[in-house]
């Protein structure tokens, strides 16, 4: 496999629900992220991994829950969520942050369409 | 802090027809710049990017852009345009080192037969 696979492409769950999403690049890359697309907004980032550190937080609400146990694989743990938290979640992935071989460019995966009943 | 402005939330084109998406970035060093594509149900696709060199990038599918910078500008162009092309364009600006790079809203593109 190449690139940056998420799984699963498509989770519906209930309100009381606890499920995960899951992506893993093959690109060789150290920082990982996590990005919220809701019909008719921009682009939302979430969560930044570096090294396996989690280096930016955007203020996200702790119903979403990221793991990120090496540079490879980057985890959501969804419980209790709202309808409103319905949205494609693309995970993305680059060299490394903060060292001048990153250059900002962005590998994604097809992401993972989630709907909260 | 750098942000990106497309001013074009949507974009109605003819088969056939030349293109071009508007985008305008705001940065304080030496911006790299990046055009996204995303076909619906899609993650976004590297279309093509700029560092330095050269200000006229090419990228896939046929895909051009010009990086301006007395006009902080990097607006994508296609000569002609086909009914594939039909997708959401996102541009994006970021720079070497620890930033990560903003995104713009997005263009829909709507290509008509």
């Amino acid at each position: 496999e190449t690139g940056v696979t998420q799984t699963p492409r498509h989770l519906v769950m209930g309100m009381t629900n606890k499920k995960s999403l899951k992506c893993e690049q093959h690109l060789g890359h150290n920082a990982m992220y996590w990005y919220k697309q809701s019909a008719k907004k921009p682009l939302e980032l979430m969560f930044v991994y570096n090294f396996k550190e989690q280096t930016e937080n955007n203020s996200v609400p702790s119903r979403f829950s990221p793991e990120c146990p090496n540079s490879s694989h980057l985890f959501l743990h969804l419980h209790t969520l709202q309808p409103e938290d319905s949205a494609l979640y693309l995970c993305a992935s680059s060299q490394e942050l903060g060292q001048g071989a990153d250059t900002g460019e962005l590998f994604f995966g097809e992401g993972s369409r989630l709907t909260v009943l | 802090a750098q942000s990106v402005t497309q001013p074009d939330i949507h974009i109605t084109v003819s088969e056939g027809a030349s293109l071009e998406l508007r985008c305008n970035y705001s940065y304080g060093a030496t911006p790299y710049l990046f055009w996204y594509v995303q076909s619906p149900g899609q993650g976004l696709q590297l279309l093509l990017k700029y560092f330095s060199g050269d200000t006229l990038v090419q990228g896939i599918k046929g895909f051009e852009a010009e990086f301006k910078r007395s006009q902080s500008s990097f607006n994508l162009r296609k000569p002609s345009v086909h009914w594939s092309d039909a997708a959401e364009y996102f541009c994006a600006v970021g720079g070497r080192g620890s930033y990560i790079p903003t995104f713009g809203r997005g263009t829909s593109l709507i290509v008509h037969p």
